[in-house]
């Protein structure tokens, strides 16, 4: 069954350095999300992207975040320089059609450790 | 703007017996609305949903949810529990006309004990 890969499973970086997390949708989908998860809060919302540009984005994503689709296949999360406060779990998600009665399609996750 | 409201952080319960999982919603618009749960080292997987008709929607792993309307709910039953439904559920909307992104709920831990 088709499934959505993230990768790093785990990010370590210092305060201030760039980090991008990886994912890959399922091949046929053409909807892609980010959301994040800090310890012991509720998943949020904070982009969503279709057709090579983002449709929605939340109030966390401010100017310190990117998302990118380079390469056809791969969707991609930039953070250019990290804080402390982005100590998350991060997930992508897809989905393949309009409207949101379809299903989002969530990969495992990438903890990321700010130190 | 919508906000998902899981009652229990925690749901402890012994093995076979039922268990019930509560889920309260505010919207200003109609919403989709999607029980989700996360395994140990796993992402989100979807149980069920509620698209529309039938207030009680089937998933699965043997899991129901009822949608009632007028008291804002959407809570997640299974009548037998397994060791293997150790796990967090979260309760997550999507608004019908925009529909785009999932808010979640904070998520209720159950830990299914022998």
């Amino acid at each position: 069954e088709p499934e959505v890969t993230q990768t790093p499973s785990h990010q370590v970086t210092q305060m201030g350095q760039e980090v991008i997390l990886r994912c890959v949708p399922i091949s046929n989908h053409l909807y892609f999300y980010w959301y994040r998860q800090i310890l012991g809060q509720k998943v949020e919302f904070l982009v969503s992207f279709y057709n090579n540009e983002i449709s929605e984005k939340s109030e966390i994503f401010d100017d310190q975040f990117s998302v990118e689709r380079p390469d056809g296949s791969n969707f991609t999360l930039k953070i250019r320089s990290t804080k402390l406060e982005d100590s998350a779990m991060y997930f992508c998600a897809s989905r393949r059609l309009a409207g949101g009665a379809d299903t989002q399609y969530f990969g495992p996750g990438t903890r990321l450790t700010v130190l | 703007a919508q906000s998902v409201t899981q009652l229990d952080s925690q749901v402890p319960v012994f093995e076979e017996a039922p268990v019930e999982l509560r889920c309260n919603y505010s919207s200003s618009v109609s919403v989709y609305l999607f029980w989700y749960v996360q395994y140990p080292n796993q992402g989100l997987q979807l149980l069920l949903k509620y698209l529309s008709g039938s207030t009680l929607v089937k998933g699965i792993n043997g899991f129901e949810a009822e949608f009632n309307k007028s008291q804002t709910s959407f809570h997640l039953r299974k009548p037998s529990v397994h060791i293997s439904d150790t796990a967090e559920y979260f309760c997550a909307v999507s608004e019908k006309a925009a529909g785009n992104k999932l808010t979640f709920g904070g998520g209720t831990r159950v830990l299914v004990k022998p």
